[in-house]
């Protein structure tokens, strides 16, 4: 039963710190997504590639974080330097994009906490 | 630009009892639809799609039917259990977008035996 895998699961950090959550997307799939999720704003994309190249990131706050992905089984999300305002929990997604309508896959999310 | 509406929950109640929850899209082309739900901890998951008006999609005892006349995409269910509490989340893709998934705030289900 493949499925997307994300590290952390938890993660507490400072104010001013770096953090870094990685996905691995489910094997063959060529699209991946990141999505936040909070109580105020619901689930929001922050990025998204296909074939590992970004094709939108204009939900992200671009002063702080960065998306990338080094091969087709990790992408990574970096936050620096992290406010408390980011304490979310971030979900990455993939999926598999023929030409068309495709079905996102949700990781199980790292729940993030800065204090 | 898109834009997808649910009925604001909570919505409790009882084993056995029936489902709907209200979904209304705004696409600016021919979007697919699709109903997530979200069990506590955990991602979110495919419930069920569908791709083009009159189209129902199932699954587990969900339903729902793209109705283009009506802009609206429900999620019901004859007979939820305790194991269906969960948040549920109307989404819309379409190729405006670039095939970005619009979702909606969620609902959250609470059953009760």
């Amino acid at each position: 039963d493949a499925r997307v895998t994300q590290t952390p699961r938890d993660k507490v950090t400072e104010m001013g710190q770096e953090v870094t959550m990685r996905c691995q997307p489910i094997l063959g799939h060529n699209t991946v997504f990141w999505y936040r999720q909070t109580m105020m704003q619901g689930l929001e994309l922050l990025a998204y590639f296909r074939n590992r190249a970004p094709l939108d990131d204009s939900g992200m706050p671009k002063d702080r974080f960065s998306a990338e992905m080094p091969d087709a089984t990790l992408a990574t999300l970096k936050i620096q330097p992290s406010e408390p305002r980011d304490s979310a929990v971030y979900f990455c997604a993939s999926g598999l994009w023929v030409a068309g309508v495709e079905t996102q896959y949700f990781g199980p999310g790292t729940r993030l906490l800065v204090l | 630009g898109n834009s997808v509406t649910q009925m604001e929950g909570p919505v409790t109640l009882s084993e056995e009892a029936f489902l709907t929850i209200n979904c209304t899209y705004t696409a600016t082309g021919y979007p697919s639809l699709f109903w997530y739900v979200q069990y506590p901890g955990e991602g979110l998951q495919l419930l069920l799609k569908a791709t083009k008006a009159d189209d129902k999609g199932s699954n587990k005892g969900f339903e729902a039917t793209y109705r283009k006349e009506t802009t609206s995409f429900h999620l019901e269910k004859g007979s939820v259990q305790v194991s269906d509490s969960a948040v549920y989340f109307c989404a819309l893709m379409d190729s405006g977008s670039n095939y970005k998934l619009t979702f909606g705030k969620g609902t959250l289900l609470t059953v009760n035996p």
